[in-house]
């Protein structure tokens, strides 16, 4: 069974720095590109960032309205990716969602709350 | 970016409808296209994949269709179990972009 559970959310100041984690298991890992996704309290979905595999050289992939505020990375040895997000506003703020490939396995998502 | 518009926001329909919610690409994705559905409090989950593929799992009530740029979900039964938001994904081309969502109640 493919399992993906994201941590490292809660709240941050503006200006603030985050680095999410997102473990998996039940799937071979090595195989699979990966993605970040976030959804702002009562909003609609944002994909965020997307790291290949090593066939593809890690290469990454982010939106334009992060973009230079985030970084993905991928540790295959732990079947693990992170996302670190920095200069955090209150529109960063959003439930931050770990997925598999073309988007078709979610983990439960981890808030992340920018407030002063 | 390639802008998904999908209709309608808002549906209310009866148990047993038939139910269609479309998604229009601004721009050719041929067939990559896949329909989620997110229950309140949960994460999305995956219905239809690369337009017209049925995820496993999910009941046979639900179909895609479509390519280019207009595509449409169908619930051929409506079921109480699928109230929920449903959303549209093109995965095309970067950046992957979703459309606003589809909230279906039951009337």
């Amino acid at each position: 069974e493919v399992q993906i559970l994201e941590t490292g959310g809660g709240l941050v100041k503006p200006g603030g720095s985050l680095r999410l984690s997102c473990a998996t298991s039940g799937f071979n890992f090595n195989d699979y590109f990966m993605n970040w996704v976030r959804q702002a309290p009562g909003k609609g979905l944002e994909w965020v960032a997307q790291i290949r595999n090593k066939n593809y050289n890690y290469a990454t992939y982010y939106a334009e309205s992060l973009e230079g505020r985030v970084t993905i990375s991928r540790d295959d040895s732990k079947s693990s990716v992170y996302l670190q997000v920095s200069s955090l506003r209150a529109e960063d703020t959003a439930i931050y969602y770990c997925t598999r490939s073309i988007i078709d396995y979610w983990g439960q998502g981890v808030m992340v709350t920018v407030s002063s | 970016d390639i802008q998904m518009t999908q209709s309608p926001s808002f549906l209310s329909a009866s148990v047993g409808d038939r139910v269609t919610i479309n998604c229009k690409a601004s721009q050719n994705i041929n067939r990559y296209l896949n329909w989620y559905q997110q229950k309140l409090g949960e994460a999305p989950k995956l219905l239809i994949y690369n337009a017209n593929s049925l995820q496993t799992g999910i009941p046979s009530r639900f179909s895609g269709s479509g390519s280019g740029t207009d595509f449409t979900l169908t619930i051929s039964s409506l079921q109480p179990e699928d109230v929920a938001t449903y959303f549209c994904l093109q995965h095309n081309s970067w950046p992957y972009t979703f459309g606003a969502g589809t909230k279906l109640e039951l009337k």
